[in-house]
């Protein structure tokens, strides 16, 4: 079955606890992406990856990272989080920048 | 820099009513994709459409259809004879010549028996 897989689901952690949320896809797409989604702001990505070894920011990527070592994973990295980075995560990927994305099903954080 | 507003922040209908959900859009490019999802109370997103700039034709697919018009920079999207099941949060998504796919603040339905 074609799908984006998030690990994990939900996550509470501490302030300044570095976390890794995992994005893996099994469709071969080269275009991944990470979102967050905040009440009344929509999502907003965070970073995007066109291919390989190929990141770039987007409109909120502060306070994280990525890297794409792969074509099928896409791990979001918080080094040190805080509570404004509370929110819930969107990994996407689709064929080609210009195709509708395919989402994982997202990733509940809290930071206290 | 591009942007897309969703002005409507939460519409309540009765069932079997028609409603339409506004999407207006700001971009210099003229080449660009406007999408809609749909996200379901369950939290997932679902894709409902895709259109380019140059394809100005209308879409219908089933009760729903899509009214695009590039003179008003708006990508509204109709549902007719509502149901419960519609109710979710709806994304209107822009993506013009950079990489970046810019959401609107969602719409939210709830359709009432």
């Amino acid at each position: 079955e074609a799908q984006v897989t998030q690990n994990p689901r939900y996550l509470i952690t501490v302030t300044g606890k570095k976390l890794t949320v995992t994005c893996s896809q099994n469709m071969n797409h080269e275009y991944m992406s990470w979102y967050r989604q905040d009440p009344g702001l929509g999502l907003r990505q965070i970073y995007y990856s066109m291919n390989v070894e190929v990141t770039d920011k987007g409109d909120v990527p502060e306070g994280y990272k990525v890297s794409r070592k792969e074509k099928r994973n896409f791990p979001l990295i918080l080094e040190s989080p805080s509570p404004n980075q509370t929110s819930l995560y969107f990994c996407a990927s689709s064929p080609n920048r210009d195709t509708e994305a395919f989402f994982g099903q997202g990733t509940r954080l809290t930071v206290v | 820099a591009q942007k897309v507003t969703q002005a409507q922040t939460e519409i309540s209908v009765v069932e079997k009513e028609d409603v339409t959900l506004d999407c207006v859009y700001e971009t210099r490019d003229t080449t660009y994709y406007l999408f809609w999802y749909k996200q379901p109370p369950s939290g997932e997103l679902v894709f409902l459409i895709r259109r380019n700039s140059f394809d100005e034709q209308n879409e219908i697919s089933g009760r729903y259809s899509w009214n695009f018009q590039k003179s008003t920079s708006s990508f509204n999207f109709t549902i007719t004879a509502s149901q419960v099941v519609d109710s979710a949060v709806y994304f209107c998504a822009l993506r013009d010549a950079g990489n970046m796919l810019t959401f609107g603040g969602g719409t939210r339905l709830m359709v009432k028996p």
